[in-house]
């Protein structure tokens, strides 16, 4: 079973740019989320998708944040415009959801360097 | 509010000698995962557990969880080098609905 893809790898921009993050879950899952991870901190959830629909981005900072899930499979989310504190491993993981307790696969994430 | 703590933030270990994780949690759960992370690498689950009571076992590690103290434990025994990495638990707690909140992580690093 394919894993969850997320690309780019790495990103550098300056601050004020805008960029984009994408991922692919895996084939079937139904829940999405976009973590953020801070150098040596735990993931943050940033947005959480059900098949298309947005179920929790209260922690998402909406004034440069977005995200979407079109067609319910690929997901981007973007940044625009940076600032020095976005500078994070952006990673995505998906779930097919069969109630609470159902584990949530990671990818590999996407580190973002905002100079 | 919806916290995890872990502690400690930082555990050097020696080679053969046993050691424990905590990770303490601010309200109602009954689901905890434990995941590592290996530096630059994405997240790679341990163990889910899912009811008060549950112990979970591979290899050297064993996680516990009590929902009635709101801690589980990550137990390491004879440590050996392949385990140096960070360890988070998570939580998904009933008034969020399946989503994890993470704890700060645990450093690992187990010395010869």
């Amino acid at each position: 079973e394919a894993g969850v893809a997320q690309s780019p790898r790495y990103k550098i921009i300056e601050k004020r740019q805008s960029v984009a993050f994408w991922c692919n879950p895996i084939s079937g899952h139904a829940t999405l989320y976009w973590y953020q991870q801070i150098l040596g901190q735990g993931p943050k959830l940033l947005i959480q998708f059900q098949n298309n629909g947005v179920v929790d981005d209260s922690q998402l900072p909406k004034d440069r944040f977005s995200a979407e899930r079109l067609k319910g499979v690929d997901s981007t989310l973007k940044i625009q415009p940076a600032k020095l504190e976005d500078s994070a491993v952006y990673l995505c993981a998906s779930s097919s959801y069969r109630g609470r307790g159902t584990e949530a696969f990671f990818g590999q994430g996407t580190r973002l360097t905002v100079v | 509010e919806l916290k995890v703590e872990q502690n400690p933030l930082f555990l050097s270990m020696q080679e053969g000698k046993n050691y424990t994780i905590y990770c303490n949690y601010s309200t109602t759960s009954d689901r905890l995962y434990w995941y590592r992370q290996d530096p630059g690498k994405s997240l790679e689950s341990l163990f889910v557990l899912l009811s008060n009571g549950a112990v979970k076992q591979e290899g050297r590690l064993m996680a516990s969880l009590d929902t009635k103290a709101r801690l589980s434990t990550l137990h390491i025994t004879a440590a050996v080098h392949d385990l140096s990495a960070t360890y988070f638990c998570a939580v998904d707690f009933v008034a969020a609905g399946n989503k994890l909140t993470f704890g700060g992580g645990t450093r690992v690093l187990v010395k010869p």
